[in-house]
């Protein structure tokens, strides 16, 4: 099994959608959990980290279930500019950032 | 505010010629430094590791090297290149502190014809 799994899509989604991404991870001792956006040949960048109780930052809501060990990103009234390639990292260990493969996301006008 | 240089940005080298790419932070000391692979259409692997000067600690068997010569620079290498060593190289940083993320430079996209 993947130490992280993320469903790779494409979403195609409408402008205005709501759509939600989950990503399951393996390690119950992990303690950092964060959602990266990575454009077409650009590198990953931060989008959120994800915290116990739940966060959000404008459209983007995360949300953390250590119960059933996994993260999930909730996009609200999708821009065309969401269109982007969704990871999901968590922490193994002090030191280790480990990445799922991505989720895939199309915004369609 | 910390910033990350990473270079170059591209590069195509012949199979079994070196390797070299350079990545340095600044506006911060003692980072946890990292070095990624992404295969064309893969996820990140992480390859290296380092928790300051000289600690290396490697991920994936394979021939290519990590070093840290300086408290802010991390160099990847390698003696001879494989087709299979294709890929967008990563490097990142990190602080000490709990739920740090990784902050990430801009990659460097490697060829070996």
């Amino acid at each position: 099994r993947k130490e992280v799994e993320q469903d790779p899509g494409p979403f195609n989604v409408p402008e205005g959608a709501t759509v939600a991404f989950n990503c399951t991870y393996s390690n119950s001792a992990s303690q950092s959990f964060f959602w990266y956006r990575q454009d077409c040949r650009k590198e990953p960048k931060l989008l959120m980290s994800v915290y116990s109780s739940g966060n959000e930052d404008g459209r983007f809501t995360a949300q953390l279930n250590r119960a059933s060990q996994y993260i999930s990103l909730l996009i609200r009234d999708s821009k065309l500019s969401d269109s982007a390639t969704y990871l999901c990292v968590v922490t193994s260990g002090t030191y280790k950032y480990i990445f799922g493969t991505g989720t895939r996301l199309k915004v369609l006008a | 505010s910390q910033t990350i240089h990473q270079w170059p940005a591209t590069l195509v080298q012949p199979v079994g010629s070196p390797l070299s790419l350079e990545c340095t932070v600044e506006g911060t000391s003692n980072p946890n430094l990292y070095w990624y692979r992404q295969a064309a259409g893969r996820g990140l692997q992480l390859l290296f590791y380092s928790v300051g000067i000289g600690q290396i600690s490697s991920e994936v068997p394979q021939n290519l090297s990590a070093s840290r010569p300086q408290d802010r620079q991390f160099i990847l290498s390698s003696k001879k290149l494989l087709l299979s060593d294709s890929g967008f190289y990563l490097c990142a940083w990190s602080s000490l502190t709990n739920n740090s993320p990784l902050h990430f430079g801009n990659g460097t996209r490697l060829t070996v014809t």
